[in-house]
C-alpha cells in the first residue's frame, strides 16, 4: 500500500527546543513538501526538495530546517529559532514533474508546552 | 497578499441541495487549478482540478466553473451528501512558473441532514 507516512501524529515542545518530525513515502515520488496551516488560514509552504540532496526555501522557511539524503524520507526540523510553532504540519509528494497535484500524509500536530 | 481568496470562511447546505463554494484569484499567470477536501487532522485529498483553456470540469457530483475574466472558480457539489462535510481549499499554480501551489484560506462546508 503506496503512501505518505507522518509521525508523530502529536508532538510537544518545550522553549528552547529543536524538534523533528518524520515523513516517509513509498510512492517513488521525487518532489517533497512541508506545509504549515494555521487555523483560519491557508496551507504556507516551507521547504520542499525535487530531487535527493537538494531543498529549497518555501514561504515561510524561517525557523525550520529540512534534509533529503534518501528519496523516501524529507524530515522537518522546527528549530528554537521558530518562536511560534503551534500548528498542523503536513508533508506532501509528487512524481517529478507533476508539481501541481500534490499527496499528503495526515499531518503532525505540534504544540508548545 | 494573498493571491488566492476564499472569501466564504463557513457555508451550510441541506443535504440534498447543491453545495457552491467559490474562490478568487489575483495572479494573472495562474493557470492551473486545483480543490482539495479536508477533514479534520488529516491530510487534504485531491479533488478535482481544472486547466486554464477549459471553463468547465465534471467528475460525478463534484463540477469545477473557471471564468478567467473574472479570476473566478467555483466548485458544484450536487447532490450534497452528509460526507461532504469538510474543508475545502482552492489551489492555484503557474505551470510555466514556479509552478508551486498557491493556497486559499479554505471554506468549512457543513452538509446539514
Amino acid at each position: 500500500d503506496g503512501g505518505i507516512t507522518q509521525s508523530p501524529k502529536y508532538l510537544f515542545r518545550k522553549e528552547g527546543q529543536n524538534v523533528t518530525l518524520s515523513c516517509e513515502q513509498n510512492l517513488n515520488h521525487d518532489a517533497m513538501y512541508w506545509y504549515r496551516q494555521d487555523p483560519g488560514q491557508g496551507l504556507r509552504l516551507i521547504y520542499y526538495s525535487q530531487i535527493v540532496n537538494d531543498f529549497q526555501k518555501g514561504d515561510i522557511a524561517e525557523g525550520y530546517s529540512v534534509s533529503r539524503e534518501k528519496k523516501e524520507s524529507f524530515p522537518l526540523t522546527v528549530t528554537s529559532a521558530q518562536k511560534n510553532p503551534t500548528a498542523f504540519y503536513l508533508c506532501a509528494s509528487t512524481p517529478r514533474g507533476v508539481n501541481e497535484k500534490l499527496f499528503f500524509g495526515s499531518g503532525t500536530q505540534l504544540s508548545v508546552l | 497578499d494573498q493571491q488566492v481568496k476564499q472569501n466564504s470562511p463557513s457555508l451550510s447546505v441541506q443535504e440534498g441541495r447543491i453545495s457552491i463554494l467559490n474562490c478568487d484569484y489575483t495572479n494573472s499567470m495562474f493557470d492551473y487549478f486545483l480543490w482539495y477536501k479536508k477533514y479534520p487532522a488529516e491530510g487534504p485529498t485531491f479533488l478535482i482540478s481544472i486547466s486554464s483553456i477549459k471553463d468547465k470540469n465534471e467528475d460525478g457530483r463534484f463540477t469545477v466553473f473557471l471564468n478567467k475574466s473574472a479570476k473566478h472558480l467555483s466548485l458544484h457539489i450536487v447532490p450534497s451528501q452528509p460526507g461532504d462535510s469538510a474543508v475545502y481549499f482552492c489551489a492555484a499554480s503557474a505551470r510555466f512558473g514556479n509552478e508551486k501551489l498557491t493556497f486559499g484560506t479554505g471554506t468549512r462546508l457543513t452538509i446539514i441532514p
